[in-house]
């Protein structure tokens, strides 16, 4: 079946920091990644996204790289806010575009 | 507001009686799908649909059942609620199949 992991369960980074979150991934023929947050008592919030043709996406304060040589995807936070406290998740498309697989998450804390 | 509604948020239930999930989209969306997240386990499909009276199994469809006669709505139904679905669903809709899921607030459900 598919696997995605993630490093590190839970994070915690001073304010004003930058986080760095990563993911491997096993399905080298997936093509289309997704960085999720979640915050406590809602759902998944779409961050940023990226497919298999980049290796790298910016967007506001956030980075995705992907190294599909390592199968290995990180998440990139530039000065980290509380704001930020959440649960994230990479997920994966894998080669089945009805589904996506999803990491169980890792828990960023940020302190001030 | 573009966003993917469910109801109830929270619902205490007895063994063997008959419950629905409504999840409803105002984004015109073809693809819609249902997620448990259960902790240590991440997020894990239940069903989905690519469009109206489209549907098929996920990865855990055992005990539960979804329709989708119109675009909008993909109810969740569980016809004989046991307590290992005792979990946080999550509905979540995407323009079409394979791209990134919205997702909505969440129902907690327990099952005693």
């Amino acid at each position: 079946g598919e696997s995605v992991g993630l490093h590190l369960p839970t994070l915690s980074v001073q304010e004003g920091d930058n986080s760095i979150i990563n993911c491997a991934y096993s399905n080298s023929a997936s093509d289309y990644f997704i960085w999720y947050k979640q915050e406590s008592g809602k759902g998944p919030q779409f961050i940023i996204d990226i497919r298999s043709n980049m290796d790298k996406r910016q967007g506001q304060r956030v980075t995705v790289l992907l190294n599909k040589t390592v199968k290995h995807l990180s998440l990139q936070i530039a000065a980290t806010q509380p704001g930020d406290s959440a649960v994230y998740f990479c997920a994966e498309n894998g080669n089945n575009f009805n589904k996506f697989y999803f990491g169980s998450g890792t828990k960023l804390n940020v302190k001030p | 507001e573009a966003q993917v509604t469910q109801n109830p948020r929270y619902l205490i239930t007895v063994t063997g009686k008959k419950l629905t999930v409504t999840c409803s989209q105002n984004m015109n969306h073809e693809y819609m799908s249902w997620y448990r997240q259960d902790p240590g386990l991440g997020l894990r499909q239940i069903y989905y649909s690519m469009n109206v009276e489209v549907t098929d199994k996920g990865d855990v469809p055992e005990g539960y059942k979804v329709s989708r006669k119109e675009k909008r709505n993909f109810p969740l139904i569980l016809e004989s609620p046991s307590p290992n679905q005792t979990s946080l669903y999550f509905c979540a809709s995407s323009l079409v199949r394979g791209e990134k899921l919205f997702f909505g607030s969440g129902t907690q459900l327990s099952v005693l």
